[in-house]
């Protein structure tokens, strides 16, 4: 069966040092990958996608088909990235369905 | 702008009774979903949408039911509510399915006694 894994379920690093949120798949065809993130009191909410190559918030991800890794990074992390983030996947037959992680707390310390 | 509208907010309910949460979304999104969350497992799909008139299940339906007569609603009942389902419960909306952008409700805090 097709899943995510999230393997840290809290992360916590000081502020201005470099964040790597790690997110596993297995899928042997074309996944589209996404991170969303839950920040403190607020919606879950689309972070960035693998499709569109951006970065959001200074938050960049990769897709590696080799490693099937989608890992979150940014190089110098701020107290305002404190919050809750969910890789996600979805496929050619999932129906458009949305298969989370179990997500990793991000914690920023000052 | 609403987006998606979740109610009630929170609620304690004793075990056995019926209960309905209400999902409303003003974006005339196509696909509607219901997910519950819960720590150490994450977001898990329970019932889904892709247009008004069709439902799917996900891949924790059992105990729950859904209904989509028109495009902005999509209410989720518990028929007989047990513990187990004590959660907090998060509607969502897409535009398409397969687009993998979901819109998310605020969530709804479920406590079964």
């Amino acid at each position: 069966a097709q899943r995510v894994t999230q393997p840290e379920k809290l992360l916590s690093v000081f502020k201005g040092a470099p964040v790597e949120l790690k997110c596993n798949y297995s899928y042997s065809g074309s996944p589209e990958l996404f991170w969303y993130v839950q920040y403190s009191r607020q919606r879950l909410q689309l972070l960035l996608r693998h499709i569109s190559r951006e970065s959001i918030k200074g938050f960049t991800a990769d897709l590696n088909k080799g490693e099937t890794s989608f890992h979150l990074k940014k190089p110098f992390a701020q107290e305002e990235d404190s919050a809750m983030y969910y890789c996600a996947l979805t496929y050619g037959g999932s129906q458009g369905n949305l298969i989370f992680g179990k997500g990793t707390k991000l914690s920023v310390k000052p | 702008i609403a987006g998606i509208t979740q109610a009630p907010t929170s609620q304690i309910l004793a075990a056995g009774r019926r209960m309905t949460l209400r999902c409303t979304q003003d974006m005339r999104h196509n696909a509607m979903y219901w997910y519950r969350q819960d720590l150490g497992l994450g977001l898990r799909l329970i019932h889904y949408s892709n247009t008004a008139g069709t439902t799917g299940k996900g891949e924790v339906p059992d105990g729950y039911s859904v209904s989509r007569a028109n495009t902005d609603d999509f209410p989720l009942t518990l028929a007989s509510a047990v513990p187990s389902q004590t959660s907090v419960y998060f509607c969502a909306s897409s535009a398409e399915q397969n687009t993998g952008e979901l819109f998310f409700g605020e969530g709804s805090r479920l406590t079964v006694l």
